[in-house]
């Protein structure tokens, strides 16, 4: 296992598509979290999974964000729309079901133009 | 609501000196701390954890912290810093009640460490 898995590990988009992004947890991990992290600030927390269900949204979490992790196992972040405001780092980290033990992906950047 | 801060933008150290960042919390239960390292267009590096137990936590890279709870702090610290210590560094603190967006870590803003040679 080599750890958390995030493609793809750069996009540019222009505004007003779509965009998805995909991460594969630790195999064992039951609990898949997304941030976002903006230039100069530190990650803020989106969502998080416990299985499939998706236990947790932040208030970060316009409607124009989806996310998904249909088998328990991978997760996607949907974005629809998109604007320049969406530009940021999205980060994907896995843990056990004690939550104390994160694993952080590289990470997709996004560029919104 | 948990929170964290860390006061300094920036902190610069000369090698072979022992470097401190600070971090200081606010939750609503007993905190979970987490110390995480970031170098450019990369993700988070995870370096040391304090759940419970000792308040002195050594972690990767011969980095420490000390859990205060009194002053609710949890300062990263070491002995001897190295030129390739020089990165992005984020604190990080969830509550260890569930539920409620208490499993998702809050972040600090980071401090830019910089280690002079």
């Amino acid at each position: 296992d080599t750890g958390v898995s995030q493609d793809p590990r750069h996009k540019i988009t222009k505004r007003g598509q779509n965009v998805t992004f995909r991460c594969d947890p630790i195999s064992e991990h039951n609990r898949l979290y997304w941030y976002r992290q903006t230039l100069g600030q530190g990650p803020e927390f989106l969502t998080y999974f416990q299985n499939e269900a998706q236990l947790e949204k932040s208030r970060l979490l316009s409607d124009r964000f989806s996310a998904e992790r249909p088998k328990g196992s991978f997760s996607t972040l949907e974005i629809q729309r998109t604007e320049q405001g969406d530009s940021a780092m999205y980060l994907c980290a896995s843990s056990s079901w004690t939550g104390v033990g994160y694993t952080f992906g590289s990470g997709t950047r996004l560029t919104v133009v | 609501a948990q929170s964290v801060a860390q006061p300094e933008d920036q902190v610069n150290v000369a090698e072979g000196n022992p470097l401190t960042v600070k971090c200081t919390y606010s939750v609503s239960g007993n905190p979970y701390l987490f110390w995480y390292v970031q170098y450019p267009n990369r993700g988070l590096q995870f370096l040391l954890k304090y759940i419970t137990g000792d308040n002195l936590v050594k972690g990767s890279y011969g980095f420490e912290a000390e859990f205060n709870k009194s002053q609710t702090s949890f300062h990263l610290k070491k002995p001897s810093a190295l030129v390739s210590d020089s990165a992005l560094y984020f604190c990080a603190v969830r509550d260890n009640l569930s539920g409620g967006g208490a499993d998702g870590l809050t972040f600090g803003k980071g401090t830019h460490l910089i280690i002079q040679p």
